[in-house]
């Protein structure tokens, strides 16, 4: 079974269209995570949230927005799609241990290419 | 300047040599993480560390918390080595990490 999966795969879509990437997560975590990797191959923390609430909400624009149905899922919106958008999105899932480090488990990423 | 920094950002290495890689980093951490990600563009958690040392296998981590600096070794280095090696920091915010920008490693046979 996988751990972390997302859907779609891959998405391309015209700048202006509103689209969903849905993650969910069979591990039992109670934190989940969006990430961005621009065409560099950098990657950068977008949410966060621990049992269905908002923890990490990173400098982004209002466009984006996570919905946690459960704590087993995190998806992601995002309206009126722009070229910088443009990037492959990765889910993660951690059992959060407080500060002491929590492993991460990621899913294997959407590209999404806005056209 | 990144928080965290990485270097080499490309290595090309024969296989079976030794292979090092370095990141430091200039914030406080409770843990530093190594992530490899496959050409297919997967993502696995290789070690999550915050003191000593740590072996898997050919891979071996290591940290020094008072430099602020930890390396990744590849021994006896193989083509199936080739990936991004990434080198994250993560603080105490439920697991928030900081990524360094990826060491690209390729091994030729």
């Amino acid at each position: 079974d996988t751990a972390v999966s997302q859907t779609p795969k891959y998405l391309v879509t015209q700048m202006g269209n509103d689209k969903s990437i849905k993650c969910e997560q069979n591990l039992g975590h109670d934190t989940m995570y969006w990430y961005k990797q621009d065409s560099k191959k950098f990657l950068k923390i977008m949410f966060s949230y621990n049992n269905k609430e908002l923890i990490i909400n990173e400098t982004v624009p209002n466009r984006f927005s996570p919905k946690s149905p459960d704590k087993a899922h995190l998806n992601l919106h995002i309206n009126s799609l722009e070229l910088g958008d443009s990037a492959v999105y990765f889910c993660a899932s951690s059992q959060d241990r407080g500060h002491y480090g929590v492993e991460q488990y990621f899913g294997p990423g959407t590209r999404l290419t806005v056209t | 300047k990144n928080e965290v920094e990485q270097s080499p950002q490309n290595l090309t290495a024969q296989e079976g040599e030794f292979i090092t890689i370095n990141c430091s980093y200039s914030v406080g951490i409770s843990a530093l993480h190594w992530l490899q990600q496959h050409p297919g563009g997967g993502i696995v958690s290789l070690f999550m560390l915050s003191s000593g040392k740590k072996k898997h296998g050919r891979l071996i981590a290591t940290i020094n918390i008072q430099e602020k600096h930890s390396s990744l070794h590849i021994t006896a280095s193989h083509p199936r080595d080739s990936a991004v090696y990434i080198c994250a920091v993560g603080g105490t915010s439920y697991g928030k990490l900081t990524f360094g920008q990826g060491t690209i490693l390729t091994v030729h046979p």
